[in-house]
């Protein structure tokens, strides 16, 4: 079962505008969650997390927001730039049912972004 | 700044032959993660370790074992190679002394192709 989602394969927006990408999960074990950022032929890149102790992380043009009620994340990128063209993973971890594992990532499908000049 | 450190980047393989990767992970990182991504899917967990000692074990067939080293560098040893083994494998890295809410840092991958 896929407990990290990502509904949107891919999004396409103008260069200055806004993008938004969607996350849904569905373990309420997961406690903290991260965005990295994918590159052809490249590993993922760290971007942006947060801990469920908190709705909203800002890191320059990166905000993420999370509703735990909703089960849900969203990464806003502002104003978006040709060179954020890339796969944008969501990320959960939490612990196992046994209370003792936290550190493997569970990640959702990607979400291809697009930006154009 | 240091990055994880995979080698091989590429290996081909034949079926039922055995392959080794190895990961080195940035300096004063304790922890090792393992993930396989197939072709069209999200990277999946296979197993990690914690100073040296297996800390959490995911989707890893009984084909493949791994083993963190006393420099901390990592190898996923994996044997009689199926066709469906063929997929991108990523080693990440943390710190995970300090607590376990830190990111991991990705390697670019070995990409192992079995023919």
């Amino acid at each position: 079962d896929q407990q990290v989602k990502q509904n949107s394969p891919s999004l396409s927006v103008q260069e200055g505008r806004i993008s938004i990408l969607n996350c849904d999960y569905t373990n309420s074990m997961f406690d903290y969650f991260l965005w990295y950022k994918k590159y052809p032929a490249e590993g993922p890149t760290f971007l942006i997390s947060i801990s469920s102790i908190k709705d909203k992380n800002e890191d320059g043009r990166f905000t993420v927001f999370l509703n735990k009620s909703a089960k849900h994340l969203s990464l806003h990128i502002v104003p978006s730039q040709p060179g954020d063209s890339a796969v944008y993973f969501c990320a959960a971890k939490g612990r196992n049912a046994g209370g003792t594992s936290y550190g493997k990532l569970t990640f959702g499908q990607g979400t291809i972004l697009t930006v154009h000049p | 700044a240091a990055g994880v450190i995979q080698s091989p980047r590429h290996l081909i393989k034949e079926k039922r032959e055995t392959a080794t990767l190895k990961c080195y992970p940035i300096p004063r990182h304790d922890t090792v993660y393992w993930y396989q991504q197939g072709p069209g899917q999200d990277p999946q967990f296979l197993i990690s370790f914690y100073e040296k000692m297996q800390s959490d074990k995911g989707s890893i067939p009984d084909r493949f074992s791994a083993q963190q080293f006393s420099d901390y560098h990592s190898e996923l040893n994996m044997s009689s190679l199926e066709l469906g083994d063929s997929a991108l494998y990523f080693c990440a890295s943390s710190f995970d002394g300090s607590g376990p809410y830190n990111e991991q840092f990705f390697g670019p991958g070995t990409r192992l192709t079995v023919l």
